[in-house]
């Protein structure tokens, strides 16, 4: 069974421009979250997925926004980069919800200059 | 301010010995789960303990959770140069319908 898998790996951007993140989860899970991991702040919750709607949202900008398609798969843009959103950026998918188990991805790195 | 918090924030120990991790969190939980991340990589599930569970054990691993003092602990029994990861605890807030991760732990075992 494939696992979580996330492109692309890495990412350089500059400070102003756009960028989308894709994710495709686990053959049969029907959530996908998205996290981002800095060192400063660690492990941060940004959205949660569910059958193509937005279950829940952590305390980030509307620059940052998701979606997820009909067969699961879902992408994250982050739009007017800053330098501060250079992270590494996991996604990970569940059955159901994240919240009893989670499979995560490998994550992209992004880099914003 | 982050959910959960843990303690120590850096281990070094050595082959064979026993690491032990800590995570307070603050507000009541309905479970909490504890991931393993190798250096910049994506987190491996380890394991979930449920709110009514006080002890749950798997292979090398043992959680404990306490909710009156709102903290649960990560014993790893005679460690190896590969359990060498950053730990985190998450939980599922009650009430929040929110999943929060700790701080981590980064454990190094010496060979």
């Amino acid at each position: 069974k494939a696992g979580v898998t996330q492109t692309p790996r890495y990412l350089i951007k500059t400070r102003g421009q756009q960028v989308t993140l894709s994710c495709s989860p686990i053959s049969g899970h029907r959530s996908v979250s998205w996290y981002q991991q800095t060192p400063g702040q660690g492990l941060q919750f940004l959205f949660e997925y569910f059958s193509e709607t937005q279950r829940n949202k952590g305390n980030f900008p509307g620059r940052f926004s998701g979606r997820q398609f009909s067969n699961s798969r879902s992408e994250m843009n982050v739009s007017t980069l800053e330098l501060g959103d250079s992270a590494l950026y996991l996604c990970a998918s569940s059955l159901v919800t994240a919240r009893t188990e989670a499979f995560f991805g490998q994550g992209t790195r992004l880099t914003v200059v | 301010s982050q959910q959960g918090e843990e303690d120590p924030q850096a281990l070094s120990i050595q082959e064979g010995e026993n690491a032990t991790m800590n995570c307070s969190y603050k507000t009541s939980i309905n479970n909490l789960q504890w991931y393993r991340q190798n250096s910049g990589r994506g987190l491996v599930h380890l394991i979930l303990i449920r709110s009514n569970e006080r002890e749950k054990h798997s292979g090398r691993l043992r959680v404990t959770l306490d909710t009156s003092k709102k903290s649960s602990s990560l014993l790893i029994t005679a460690s190896r140069a590969a359990d060498t990861a950053s730990y985190f605890c998450a939980t599922d807030a009650e009430n929040f319908n929110k999943f929060y991760f700790g701080s981590g732990t980064k454990l190094n075992v010496k060979p």
